[in-house]
Order: C-alpha cells, then sequence, then structure tokens
C-alpha cells in the first residue's frame, strides 16, 4: 500500500499562471480532503470530498476549486495563483466516520513569486 | 462553533525530561480527540486518539494522553524525551456528530525541541 501520496513535490509558479495538484490514495477512503499548512496557523480545510462526484467548501476555499471524479483521485487547482498561495498544500483521506483518523499525504510545497 | 488551543507554539526540553504539550478544545459535546506528529518535511502521522471509553489514551513512540472532560482537555505527555521526538506536534478534534464529512479542526501546533 502506498497509501495517500502527492504530485507534485514542490512547485514554483508566477502570479497569474494555474496548476493543479493531484492527490490518489489506494485505500478505498470516502471521504477526501485538501488542506494548506502556513506557519502559526495549523491546517486549514480548503475544501473536501464524501464520495466520487461530489465536493464541499472547507474553511478558505477562495481561490481553488477541487474534483473528484474517480474515488482515489481528488484534484486540487488554482485557476489564477497569487502569492498569498505560496504554502504547503497536504492531502487526507479517511473512512466515513469521524472516530477514525484521517491518514496524510507526503505534502506539496507551492511558491507563488 | 468547536476550536482547539495549543498553549505554547514552542516547547524546549532537554533529553530525558518529561513532555508536556497542552491542548484544549471548546465544544458543547465532548468531540472525538487526536494528536498528530509531523517530522520535518513529512506529512501528518497519529500518534493517537481518544473515541470513547478509558480516557488515558496510549500512543505509538512512549506518548499518551489524558481527556479530561471537566477541563475539556487533552494534554500530551511522554515520560522521558528521546533526540528523535523533536517534531511538530497537533491536537485536532472532530465531533462526534460529524460523521458526514470527518472534518478536523486542528490547533496551531506546538513545535518541540530537544536539547542533548
Amino acid at each position: 500500500n502506498a497509501g495517500v501520496t502527492q504530485t507534485p513535490k514542490f512547485r514554483v509558479l508566477k502570479t497569474g499562471q494555474s496548476m493543479t495538484l493531484l492527490c490518489a490514495q489506494d485505500m478505498n477512503h470516502e471521504y477526501m480532503y485538501w488542506y494548506r499548512q502556513d506557519p502559526g496557523m495549523g491546517l486549514r480545510l480548503i475544501h473536501y470530498s464524501v464520495g466520487e462526484g461530489t465536493t464541499a467548501k472547507g474553511e478558505v476555499p477562495d481561490g481553488y476549486n477541487v474534483s473528484r471524479l474517480k474515488k482515489q483521485n481528488f484534484l486540487l487547482g488554482l485557476e489564477s495563483a497569487a502569492p498569498s498561495q505560496t504554502s504547503v498544500y497536504f492531502c487526507a483521506s479517511s473512512t466515513p466516520s469521524g472516530r477514525y483518523e484521517q491518514y496524510f499525504g507526503p505534502g506539496t510545497r507551492l511558491t507563488v513569486t | 462553533a468547536q476550536s482547539v488551543t495549543q498553549l505554547g507554539s514552542h516547547v524546549s526540553v532537554s533529553e530525558g525530561a518529561l513532555v508536556l504539550l497542552r491542548c484544549n478544545y471548546s465544544s458543547s459535546v465532548p468531540p472525538y480527540l487526536f494528536w498528530y506528529v509531523q517530522y520535518p518535511n513529512q506529512g501528518l502521522q497519529l500518534l493517537l486518539k481518544y473515541t470513547t471509553g478509558a480516557t488515558l489514551v496510549k500512543g505509538i513512540n512512549g506518548f499518551e494522553a489524558e481527556f479530561k472532560k471537566s477541563e475539556t482537555s487533552f494534554h500530551l505527555t511522554k515520560p522521558s524525551a528521546h533526540m528523535s521526538d523533536a517534531a511538530e506536534y497537533f491536537c485536532a478534534v472532530s465531533p462526534p456528530s460529524g460523521g458526514a464529512t470527518n472534518k478536523l479542526i486542528f490547533g496551531t501546533g506546538t513545535l518541540l525541541a530537544v536539547q542533548p
């Protein structure tokens, strides 16, 4: 089992450019999440999905879009990158119960110049 | 709304000393509680969790935490720190009624340094 994988690991964008971050999980989890981590702010939820074809907004969704076309994949898109989106992005997945932990990917470090 | 407070963004201990990382939550209903650890340049890894039952929970690497409802706390402890414990630690809560989304609310993290 690879668990949760994220592609790419690092990326540098210029302001206004677009990109897509890919998250894949092989644990057959229903739920998937995208977080951003910034110094002193912990992890903040961007978007999440409770199943294939469904997505919902989290705490900080502005400037991001997501898609869950396949159960195992969850894509995070930045249509027009801004310096404020410089962050480390983590994907996670879980079974549909609050009793169970979320499993995290290794992260993508994104810098927008 | 639920929230999580971690007192002390930086904690430094000597090798062999007690580790105590504090976590308090605000919730009208006792939530599910988690501690995650993040080693440098890695993702988050579950240390331990409390859902129901025994309030003293043991996790990996010798860590444990005690759920105290009266104090709305879930502090993380380890009797003797090792150099390898140096990492950032996050407390998180999930409301018991949140099964429809299983969303976690994270604290801002505590960076643990272990001095030789």
